[in-house]
């Protein structure tokens, strides 16, 4: 089962808000992802997470909070967002091994307007 | 640094035809890995195909095919028979693979992207 689940697919917040992006997977990975896709546009990385813990934060503004309780689930808490924001999160995962460069699962997204 | 070029915005092809989506990369790592993501208009990435920078021969997945030409550093895909449903957003990406001391491996670097439309 090659699944990688998010909610909610939808997320409409205004700027003072405080929500919370959910990614969840049952393969066993150890390492986990979040990106941010704007429109025509590759994903660009977040952060990485392996074997829960952060390995990777891309310089990410502190408004955007990661976290991963254990090894299936990842959050990512928003806080305070600009409407430059707005975009298509996407959560992944992988096995992270050293025996290969391993795929990527990606999860359906989250759709995120901050007004 | 890793780099991925994808030099095709656009891609037209008819239905029941082949189509050759092409990746040039750069990287200074001495082993990688080379993958196809597929991005349809719900926005989920999917995963489709997958070469090692020492593999001897290219990849096949059904009707996905990787040439890769280690020394032009190029990893094309190529869609045989090609469905209506093939119309979507095509990414080219690479990640170095893990060594030790390394901490590179997690990234992947994704080219600009290929909108591919398959006509009936």
């Amino acid at each position: 089962d090659t699944e990688v689940t998010q909610t909610p697919k939808h997320l409409v917040m205004g700027m003072t808000n405080k929500k919370s992006l959910k990614c969840e997977q049952h393969m066993g990975h150890r390492a986990m992802y979040w990106y941010k896709q704007k429109a025509k546009k590759p994903p660009e990385l977040m952060f990485v997470y392996s074997y829960e813990k952060l390995s990777i934060n891309e310089s990410v503004p502190s408004r955007f909070s990661p976290e991963c309780p254990n090894s299936s689930l990842l959050n990512l808490h928003l806080h305070a967002l600009q409407p430059e924001d707005s975009a298509l999160y996407l959560c992944a995962s992988s096995q992270d091994s050293s025996g290969r460069a391993y795929e990527q699962y990606f999860g359906p997204g989250t759709r995120l307007t901050v007004t | 640094a890793q780099k991925i070029t994808q030099t095709q915005p656009g891609m037209f092809v008819q239905e029941k035809e082949a189509v050759t989506l092409d990746c040039t990369y750069d990287t200074s790592d001495p082993s990688y890995g080379l993958f196809w993501y597929k991005q349809p208009s719900s926005g989920e990435m999917i995963f489709l195909i997958y070469q090692g920078s020492y593999d001897q021969q290219n990849a096949t997945e059904g009707r996905y095919s990787l040439n890769f030409q280690k020394a032009r550093k190029s990893a094309n895909l190529v869609i045989s028979a090609s469905q209506l449903g093939d119309s979507a957003m095509y990414f080219c990406a690479m990640r170095a693979e893990p060594h030790a001391g390394g901490t590179s491996y997690g990234k992947l670097t994704f080219g600009q992207g290929t909108i591919l439309t398959v006509h009936p």
